[in-house]
C-alpha cells in the first residue's frame, strides 16, 4: 500500500525548533520529488518546501525561507523538515506529499498529517 | 509568492454544474503548464483531482474537468453530487521550484 506518514510534531515555544519526519512505503521513494504542505487552522493549504528526486533542486516559501530546512534519505525512504526559529504563524496541519513525477507537477499522494502548535 | 485568486464559495444543486476559477499571473498560472486541482473534505488530507491543468488521475470521476485560458485556469464539475461538497484549491508551479496555493473555495452542493 502507498503511505506516507509523518511525525515529530507537537507543542513548542515559539523561537524554539522542531524536525519533522515523513516515512513513505509502497513505491519508490528515490524516483519522485517531495514536498511539504501546511494549513492553518481554520485556513487554507500552503506550500511550503519541495525538493527533487536527488535533492539537486530545493525550493521554499519566502514566509519559511531562511528558517526551515528540507532534506531527504533515499536510504531511509524519509523526508525530513527543520523547523528553526518558529513563530505563532508557523503552527499549522503538516502535511508530506509525493510529486506525481520527478520533476515539477502536482502532489498525488498525501499523509494525514502532523500538527504543529507555537504556544509559549 | 502571492496566493492565487479564487471565489470563496460556489454552490449548485444535484446534478448541476459548477465552475470553480482560479486567477494568478503570468508567472504562475499562466506561465506553466503545471496546474493541479485539490478537493479536501473536512478533516482529510487533500486528493489530487486534476494534474497538467487537465488530465485526470484514475479513478477521479470524469465528471471532474479542467481548464486554462492565460493566467486563469477552471474547474468544472458536471452532474453535482452530495459527496462533492468539499473544498477546492487550485495549485500553480511559480518557477525557481516554487508552488502556490489559491484561497480555496468551499463547494455547497445544495
Amino acid at each position: 500500500e502507498v503511505q506516507l506518514v509523518e511525525s515529530g510534531g507537537g507543542l513548542v515555544q515559539p523561537g524554539r525548533s522542531l524536525r519533522l519526519s515523513c516515512a513513505a512505503s509502497g513505491f519508490t521513494f528515490g524516483d519522485y520529488a517531495f514536498h511539504w504542505v501546511r494549513q492553518g487552522p481554520g485556513k487554507g493549504l500552503e506550500w511550503v518546501s519541495g525538493i527533487s528526486w536527488n535533492s539537486d533542486m530545493i525550493g521554499y516559501a519566502d514566509s519559511v525561507k531562511g528558517r526551515f530546512t528540507i532534506s531527504r534519505d533515499n536510504a531511509k525512504n524519509s523526508l525530513y523538515l527543520q523547523m528553526n526559529s518558529l513563530r505563532a504563524e508557523d503552527m499549522a496541519f503538516y502535511y508530506c506529499a509525493k510529486d506525481r513525477t520527478a520533476t515539477p507537477d502536482a502532489f498525488d499522494i498525501w499523509g494525514q498529517g502532523t500538527m504543529v502548535t507555537v504556544s509559549s | 509568492q502571492s496566493a492565487l485568486t479564487q471565489p470563496r464559495s460556489v454552490s449548485g444543486s444535484p446534478g448541476q454544474s459548477v465552475t470553480i476559477s482560479c486567477t494568478g499571473t503570468s508567472s504562475d498560472v499562466g506561465g506553466y503548464g503545471y496546474l493541479s486541482w485539490y478537493q479536501q473534505h473536512p478533516g482529510k488530507a487533500p486528493k489530487l483531482m486534476i494534474y497538467d491543468v487537465s488530465k485526470r488521475p484514475s479513478g477521479v470521476p470524469d465528471r471532474f474537468s479542467g481548464s486554462k485560458s492565460g493566467n486563469t485556469a477552471s474547474l468544472t464539475i458536471s452532474g453535482l453530487q452530495a459527496e462533492d461538497e468539499a473544498d477546492y484549491y487550485c495549485c500553480s508551479y511559480a518557477g525557481s521550484y516554487t508552488w502556490v496555493f489559491g484561497g480555496g473555495t468551499k463547494l455547497t452542493v445544495l
